[in-house]
């Protein structure tokens, strides 16, 4: 079946710890997004990509990096320097230009 | 600063109409409004989308004012399953803008 995987569903790490949030898709879109969503709240962007070998940044993109060596996959890094990384992650893929996206089912990230 | 102003809740009672509606008063030519749903720890989920003229899917419908600084999402007979928070989104430049969305409940 074709779709948007984020793997793990649930993720607890250190504090001072980098970690790497996992997303695919077998969907051949070209356009991938990561959103951070915190309780209550609708979801912020973090990093977009539209093509393999290039992303930009979101609005909240600092203490996260990305990378997109592939065109099924974008990871997500979310770095020590992030002061608050403790939110659920989730991550979207499209084609470009106005048209739907597809969602993940998400990674809770917890940093203790 | 959310493009997007929605209220935080509101009810319906099964098998009637609702109506969601959505300010974008910042909305320009080219912009998009989208609409998705969610479940708790779910990811969203598509609804509808459109630019200027109302749309019609086997979902909703979507009406858009003519100035379009606003529009409405119209689940026609509402279902237990409908219950979810929904987010109208301004879409610019290829991003997508949520906005904190409205918590639809739906009553038996």
């Amino acid at each position: 079946d074709g779709g948007i995987t984020q793997s793990p569903k649930y993720l607890f790490r250190k504090e001072g710890q980098n970690v790497t949030l996992s997303c695919e898709q077998n969907l051949n879109h070209d356009a991938m997004y990561w959103y951070r969503q915190d309780p209550g709240q609708g979801l912020r962007l973090i990093y977009y990509s539209q093509i393999v070998n290039d992303f930009q940044k979101g609005d909240i993109a600092e203490g996260y990096s990305v990378s997109r060596e592939k065109k099924e996959s974008f990871p997500l890094t979310v770095t020590s320097a992030q002061k608050n990384p403790t939110a659920f992650y989730l991550c979207a893929s499209s084609e470009t230009g106005n048209t739907e996206a597809f969602f993940g089912q998400g990674t809770r990230l917890t940093v203790v | 600063d959310a493009k997007t102003t929605q209220p935080n809740s509101m009810e319906s009672n099964e098998e009637e109409p609702v109506h969601l509606p959505c300010n974008h008063s910042t909305i320009s030519g080219t912009d998009y409004i989208h609409w998705y749903r969610q479940l708790p720890s779910q990811g969203p989920e598509y609804v509808i989308h459109g630019l200027t003229s109302n749309v019609n899917n086997r979902m909703a419908s979507l009406a858009i004012a003519e100035d379009r600084k606003s529009s409405t999402l119209i689940l026609h007979r509402a279902t237990l399953r409908d219950a979810a928070v929904y987010y109208c989104i301004q879409e610019t430049g290829n991003q997508f803008y949520f906005g904190t969305g409205t918590s639809l409940t739906v009553i038996p």
